[in-house]
């Protein structure tokens, strides 16, 4: 069975502080994906990256970057949190055109 | 760019009726069409995929079910549960290659009464 690991489940974190949320998958995919998911808005797409050391813009990159040194690990950071990034936010990943798996997710708060 | 709207946002059904959510997407080359079950504080899981050389898939209780003329593909959950209450997600692939990208919908809460 597949297994997305993010690092935490919630984090609490400063208006300027710099931020990562860490993510591991175990099966090898070379695709991983970072979202971020508020009420109303779905599960939308801000980086996502389809081999080590590549990566691509979602639909919501703005104060985001993105780091993926290895395959199996997907890092988000925030470089200076805001308080409108509170959030859900969900990793996942998958092997080519088959079904994504997602994480947990990290319930984000910036006071 | 692709754009996947979802209908509706909310629904509510007493349990043992049939419950319907459909999408509509914009790229007519999205070829993967899957659909995502949120519970409470869980993440969300694949209930059911389809590609578009069918144009139906079922599963026991759940069906899925495609038009690409139409741009439009529907979850169809008949004789519903308690345990079916929860946050749907359709999705559509988007671009070429192999990357997977998808494009989700806003989600639809349904709440089914016992």
């Amino acid at each position: 069975d597949v297994k997305v690991t993010q690092s935490s489940r919630y984090l609490v974190k400063r208006t300027g502080e710099k931020v990562f949320l860490e993510c591991v998958q175990d099966m090898d995919h070379e695709n991983m994906f970072w979202y971020r998911q508020d009420p109303g808005l779905g599960l939308r797409l801000i980086y996502f990256s389809y081999d080590v050391k590549m990566k691509e813009k979602g639909d919501i990159p703005e104060g985001y970057s993105v780091s993926r040194e290895k395959k199996e690990r997907f890092s988000l950071i925030l470089e200076s949190a805001s308080t409108n990034q509170t959030s859900m936010y969900l990793c996942a990943s998958s092997l080519g055109w088959q079904p994504q798996h997602f994480g947990d997710g990290t319930r984000l708060s910036i006071l | 760019g692709e754009n996947v709207e979802q209908h509706p946002s909310t629904l509510s059904v007493q349990e043992g009726d049939s419950a319907v959510i459909k999408c509509t997407y914009s790229d007519s080359a999205s070829n993967y069409f899957p659909w995502y079950k949120q519970e409470l504080g869980k993440r969300p899981q694949l209930i059911i995929d389809i590609r578009s050389n069918v144009g139906e898939k079922k599963d026991q209780r759940i069906a899925v079910t495609l038009n690409k003329t139409a741009k439009h593909f529907s979850l169809h959950i008949t004789e519903t549960q308690p345990e079916d209450s929860a946050v749907y997600f359709c999705a559509a692939v988007h671009g070429s290659g192999n990357t997977g990208k998808l494009i989700f919908g806003q989600g639809t809460t349904l709440q089914v009464k016992p």
